[in-house]
C-alpha cells in the first residue's frame, strides 16, 4: 500500500481557509486519494476523494499535484466545528476488496 | 435511514469472557468492515466482508471472529477477551468494494479488565 505522510498538527483561525497537506510519493496509478475526518472520537466521516483531477464538494476541495505524489485538502472557510483529526488515505484494492489504511492524521485546531 | 448502527456503545468485560459487538446497516451496502482504534494510533482493519457469506481477515484479525449471514448485519465476536483488546471499535459499510465512500458507526468503547 502507498504510505501517506501528514503533519501531526495544524492551527487555523476561524473563517480562514485551512490547507492540509499530504504526501503520498509511492502512490500507484490506480489508487485514489481519500480524506476522512474524525471529530472527538466519533466515527470517521468521509470528506472527499479524487484520482488525478481536482475535486470540490460542499465540504471541501481536493488539489492533487500533477505527478500525484502529494495533495492538499482545503476547507475554504473553517469553523470551530471543523476541529478534528483529518486522515489522508490512499485506497488500495486488496484481493478485490477495498482497504482503507488510516495513518496518524493531522489534528486540526480551529481557533476563534 | 439510520445508517450504520453499533451496539453497545460501551462495554466492560472481564478477561476470558466472550461477547459480540453488533453492527447493522440499512443502506443495502455490499461491503462492511471492522476497525479498532487505540490511543495515539490510527484505525486498523480487523475483518471485512464483500457480501453475505464472504469474510476475510484484515490487518489485526487475531482474537476476533466475524460472520455475514445477511447483507445488513456484520457482528464481531471476541471469544476470550484479553486486556489487549481494550479499544474503540468502529464498523463501516460502503455500497461496493469499488471507489465509494465509507460510512462509519459511532463506535463501541470496550474495556477488558
Amino acid at each position: 500500500d502507498a504510505k501517506t505522510t501528514q503533519p501531526p498538527s495544524m492551527d487555523c483561525a476561524e473563517g480562514r481557509a485551512a490547507n492540509l497537506p499530504c504526501n503520498h510519493s509511492t502512490i500507484s496509478g490506480n489508487e485514489y486519494v481519500y480524506w476522512y475526518r474524525q471529530i472527538h472520537s466519533q466515527g470517521p466521516q468521509y470528506i472527499i476523494h479524487g484520482l488525478k483531477n481536482n475535486e470540490t464538494n460542499e465540504m471541501a476541495s481536493l488539489i492533487i499535484t500533477e505527478d500525484r505524489k502529494s495533495s492538499t485538502l482545503i476547507l475554504p472557510h473553517a469553523t470551530l466545528r471543523d476541529t478534528a483529526v483529518y486522515y489522508c488515505i490512499v485506497r488500495a484494492i486488496i484481493q478485490g476488496a477495498q482497504k482503507l489504511v488510516f495513518g496518524q492524521g493531522t489534528r486540526l485546531t480551529i481557533n476563534p | 435511514n439510520a445508517g450504520v448502527t453499533q451496539t453497545p456503545k460501551f462495554q466492560v468485560l472481564k478477561t476470558g469472557q466472550s461477547m459480540t459487538l453488533q453492527c447493522a446497516q440499512d443502506m443495502n451496502h455490499e461491503y462492511m468492515s471492522w476497525y479498532r482504534q487505540d490511543p495515539g494510533m490510527g484505525l486498523r482493519l480487523i475483518h471485512y466482508s464483500v457480501g453475505a457469506g464472504i469474510t476475510d481477515q484484515g490487518e489485526v484479525p487475531n482474537g476476533y471472529n466475524v460472520s455475514r449471514s445477511t447483507t445488513e448485519d456484520f457482528p464481531l465476536r471476541l471469544l476470550s477477551a484479553a486486556p489487549s483488546q481494550t479499544s474503540v471499535y468502529f464498523c463501516a459499510s460502503s455500497y461496493s468494494m469499488r471507489n465509494t465512500e465509507a460510512f462509519f458507526g459511532q463506535g463501541t468503547r470496550l474495556t477488558v479488565v
